[in-house]
């Protein structure tokens, strides 16, 4: 069984349209991140929620929202694509928020033509 | 806040043959964490070594190995006895220690490496 698992793996869309990821992970976690890798490698933190409350939002804009249903996913909408939007968003979790082990799943592809 | 640096975009090294990752990093706090992740192809991001800065001893995890320097905040790792699966991005971490318990891995660039035959 997959630990972190994120859906689509590839998501191809055109600007202007609305597209989800959705996260989920079954190590019974209490906190779960949203990182962002561009096109070159560089991975940065979006959010980061713990136990279904947005803990950390790193400056990220309003056209992203991540809703966690409950603690064991963390879905990430994107109103209004761009193309710079166009990257790897990787989904994460941990025990807790501190300085836990994160569990990273295998990534979403997003391109934005 | 802190910055992670890597200056070794790309790295080579044969099969067999040891080789170290350089990573140096900015920060005023004294309680923190330090790890070297790995990225093949594949696209996963997997955790090769992880170090709490209170501790003197160097993580050792098999082949992969770090040299830890805290008064010079340098971070390398060494990866001996090279092998084809080691080919991937690899990229050094730091994570900081929250009194409120949650924190977040601040990432360097990456160091591309590859292991030739």
């Amino acid at each position: 069984d997959t630990a972190v698992s994120q859906t689509p793996k590839y998501l191809v869309t055109q600007m202007g349209n609305d597209k989800s990821i959705k996260c989920e992970q079954n190590l019974g976690h209490d906190t779960m991140y949203w990182y962002k890798q561009d096109s070159k490698k560089f991975l940065k933190i979006m959010f980061s929620y713990n136990n279904k409350e947005l803990i950390i939002n790193e400056t990220v804009p309003n056209r992203f929202s991540p809703k966690s249903p409950d603690k064991a996913h963390l879905n990430l909408h994107i109103n209004s694509l761009e193309l710079g939007d166009s990257a790897v968003y990787f989904c994460a979790s941990s025990l807790h928020g501190s300085n836990e082990k994160l569990f990273f799943g295998s990534g979403t592809q997003l391109s934005v033509l | 806040a802190q910055t992670v640096t890597q200056s070794q975009p790309e790295m080579s090294v044969q099969e067999a043959e040891t080789v170290t990752l350089s990573c140096t990093y900015d920060t005023s706090e004294n309680n923190y964490y330090l790890f070297w992740y790995k990225q093949p192809p594949s696209r996963q991001m997997i955790l090769v070594i992880r170090q709490e800065a209170y501790k003197q001893q160097n993580a050792t995890e098999n082949r992969f190995s770090v040299n830890f320097q805290k008064a010079a905040k340098s971070f390398s790792l060494k990866i001996s006895d090279s092998q084809l699966g080691d080919t991937a991005m690899y990229f050094c971490a730091f994570m900081k220690h929250e009194n409120s318990g949650y924190s977040t891995l601040t990432f360097g660039k990456g160091t591309m490496l590859l292991v030739s035959p």
